[in-house]
């Protein structure tokens, strides 16, 4: 089966970047959406196709692809950021697919 | 305003059914997919599977295939997910979400909590 390998976790403190990996097993990678959830609260997305920023998603929101992996990069991180990110695209059969999820933490 | 509303907390005992909602409004119902993720307690997300209410066209994730069942009533605006005989290991948060072809789950609902114990 299709899988989306994240780090676990990433620590950084306030004002440094962050960026969390996100893996596949397999090509051919379609698009890529990476979404925030809080906790005790439902996933919000952060980006879209790979590297697009949805309206109201602070600009220290990027993305980017290379090969079979995609980034998330937060710039001048917040405390606010502090959450669970995910990853999630398709297989080549369109099952849609969760990467396993990496817990920012800000120091 | 877009929003998904799913229906309220569930608690029941293994073995028996439950069907939990998720309605939707202030866009056309019937032109998005809607998707079902669970995410068991301090776990990560799983896709379970969409449907297209215009024509109820539904896909499951090979996970969840014969496991649950997906419906929606385009009449009401509202997406299903049901257990015909709920297991312990069932007992998990379950969130719909609207599948944007452009810009993935745009809109999420509240999410619903489903405790299955004895």
């Amino acid at each position: 089966s299709y899988e989306l390998t994240q780090p676990p976790s990433v620590s950084v403190s306030p004002g440094q970047t962050a960026r969390i990996t996100c893996s596949a097993d397999a090509l051919p990678k379609q698009y890529a959406y990476w979404y925030q959830q809080k906790p005790g609260q439902a996933p919000v997305l952060v980006i879209y196709k790979d590297s697009e920023r949805p309206s109201g998603i602070p600009e220290r929101f990027s993305g980017s692809s290379s090969g079979t992996t995609v980034t998330l990069t937060i710039s001048g991180v917040q405390a606010e950021d502090e959450a669970d990110y995910y990853c999630q695209s398709a297989d080549s059969s369109g099952t849609y697919v969760f990467g396993t999820g990496t817990k920012v933490t800000v120091l | 305003e877009v929003q998904l509303v799913q229906s309220g907390a569930e608690v029941k005992k293994p073995g028996e059914s439950l069907k939990i909602s998720c309605k939707g409004s202030g866009y056309s119902f019937t032109s998005y997919w809607i998707g079902w993720v669970r995410q068991m307690p301090g776990k990560g997300l799983e896709w379970m599977g969409i449907i297209y209410p215009g024509d109820s066209d539904t896909r499951y994730s090979p996970s969840f295939q014969g496991q649950v069942t997906i419906s929606a009533d385009k009449s009401i605006s509202t997406a299903y997910l049901q257990w015909s005989s709920l297991k312990a290991s069932d007992t998990a948060m379950y969130y719909c979400a609207r599948v944007n072809s452009n810009y993935g789950m745009d809109v999420w609902g509240q999410g619903t909590t489903v405790t299955v114990s004895s």
